[in-house]
């Protein structure tokens, strides 16, 4: 079993919908989380930071950690062409331990 | 915004040869990091650094990599004998460590040929 795992899509959207990410983890140590944008051969961009369970919101996005259940979320409103990227997540299990990654979900947003 | 600074953006080498990968990271942050993105696979661990020593490596970080904090701004990797597989690429992180996320640069494509 992967430690983190993320669907690959491509998932397309329209311009305006909501967009809906998610990974699950097997190792219950991780308690942060965190969901970074990367284009194509770039860096990738950190867009949320999540200590623990919760809900976190930030413009645009929100973030969902359910760590009864391994699972992390994260929602795109109102999506954008400029939206049209790989999403990453990534989890540590203390602060500043190494970071590991899901394979990321690209994203396709269609004007 | 501060940034994690990353140079070259990209370097051709030939196998066998040494390569240093140089990153600035943000200058109050404590744990600094490599990684590497294969193309079309995700971003693996190779090392993180703090108070002036190695604190985890992976695997993949065997002893033809090493790193280093010549002065108080500057992280360098280094690969002392490339090989065709080292291609990939390869980004610097940075953070605080008990609040924000991780920083990373916009990353180093090396090709080795």
């Amino acid at each position: 079993q992967k430690e983190v795992e993320q669907d690959p899509g491509p998932l397309s959207v329209p311009e305006g919908a909501i967009v809906s990410l998610n990974c699950t983890y097997s190792n219950s140590a991780f308690q942060y989380f965190m969901w970074y944008r990367q284009y194509s051969r770039k860096g990738p961009e950190l867009l949320m930071y999540t200590y623990s369970s919760g809900n976190k919101e930030d413009g645009r996005f929100t973030a969902q950690v359910d760590k009864s259940s391994k699972y992390i979320s994260l929602f795109i409103r109102d999506s954008q062409p400029s939206d049209s990227a790989t999403y990453l997540c990534a989890m540590s299990g203390a602060a500043g331990n190494k970071l590991t990654f899901g394979g990321g979900t690209r994203v396709l947003v269609k004007p | 915004e501060p940034e994690v600074t990353q140079t070259p953006s990209h370097q051709v080498t030939q196998m066998g040869q040494e390569v240093i990968l140089r990153c600035v990271p943000i200058s109050n942050h404590l744990y600094f990091y490599w990684y590497r993105q294969i193309l079309g696979q995700k971003v693996e661990f190779l090392v993180s650094f703090y108070n002036n020593e190695i604190s985890e490596k992976s695997e993949i970080f065997d002893d033809q990599f090493s790193v280093e904090r010549p002065d108080g701004s500057n992280f360098t990797l280094k690969i002392r004998s490339t090989k065709l597989e080292d291609s990939a690429m390869y980004f610097c992180a940075s953070t605080f460590g008990y609040r924000g996320g991780y920083t990373f640069g916009s990353g180093t494509r090396l090709t080795v040929v």
